[in-house]
């Protein structure tokens, strides 16, 4: 079973800041914090991930609180293109992703 | 170059066929990777393999046969298909130990008859 808890679905306004949360509350000290999204049916694809310290790259941001039990992925300016169900998974990098329900994320134009 | 790669894309047939799906990955990873994603959108890992050796089987019913001839390839032989087997069928890959992404494949949308 998944080890997050992500809001069932958001919106977000076209050029605005999303911010996804996930609560990990039972996350181990050797597991990282992983997002992906998948596009309407498309394969999942990677976006982040980072284990305690914020992290940013080309598409997101990833902030995880300090102890750890909670993170937000922030993605600066959404799109349209960004309209996708996002899931937060924790793992520790030795075993398969397990997806949960993810959060379906709709920009609204 | 697509990195994970599956064939075919699509594949309509009949219940008690045989079929088989093909994935190739060019990332140069030691792990690869089968998911099903049922029409309720869950994404559920069936197998993992490392270096052509199976090392997770997720309770798949045995008329499932993963099978590596090497690194890079990792193909899905189904037999006596059944209209519980209807789903997208997701390939990927990964480094076994590290805390690297996983690339997947554009998936195989299997529709059983």
């Amino acid at each position: 079973d998944a080890k997050t808890t992500q809001p069932t679905s958001m919106d977000c306004a076209e050029g605005r800041a999303a911010n996804l949360p996930c609560n990990h509350s039972t996350i181990s000290g050797n597991e990282y914090v992983y997002w992906y999204r998948q596009i309407h049916s498309q394969g999942p694809q990677y976006i982040i991930h980072g284990l305690k310290n914020n992290e940013t790259n080309e598409m997101a941001s990833l902030i995880i609180t300090e102890d750890r039990k909670s993170s937000t992925l922030i993605l600066p300016h959404a799109t349209l293109r960004d309209t996708a169900v996002y899931y937060c998974i924790v793992s520790s990098g030795n075993t398969p992703l397990v997806f949960g329900k993810g959060t379906r994320l709709s920009v609204i134009a | 170059d697509t990195a994970v790669s599956q064939t075919p894309k699509y594949l309509v047939t009949q219940m008690g066929n045989d079929k088989s799906i093909k994935c190739e990955q060019n990332l140069g990873h030691d792990t690869m990777y089968w998911y099903k994603q049922d029409s309720k959108k869950f994404l559920k890992i069936m197998f993992s393999y490392n270096n052509k050796e199976l090392i997770i089987n997720e309770t798949v019913p045995n008329r499932f046969s993963p099978k590596s001839p090497d690194k890079a390839h990792l193909n899905l032989h189904i037999n006596s298909l059944e209209l519980g087997d209807s789903a997208v069928y997701f390939c990927a890959s990964s480094h076994h130990n590290g805390n690297t992404e996983a690339f997947f494949g554009q998936g195989t949308r299997l529709t059983v008859v």
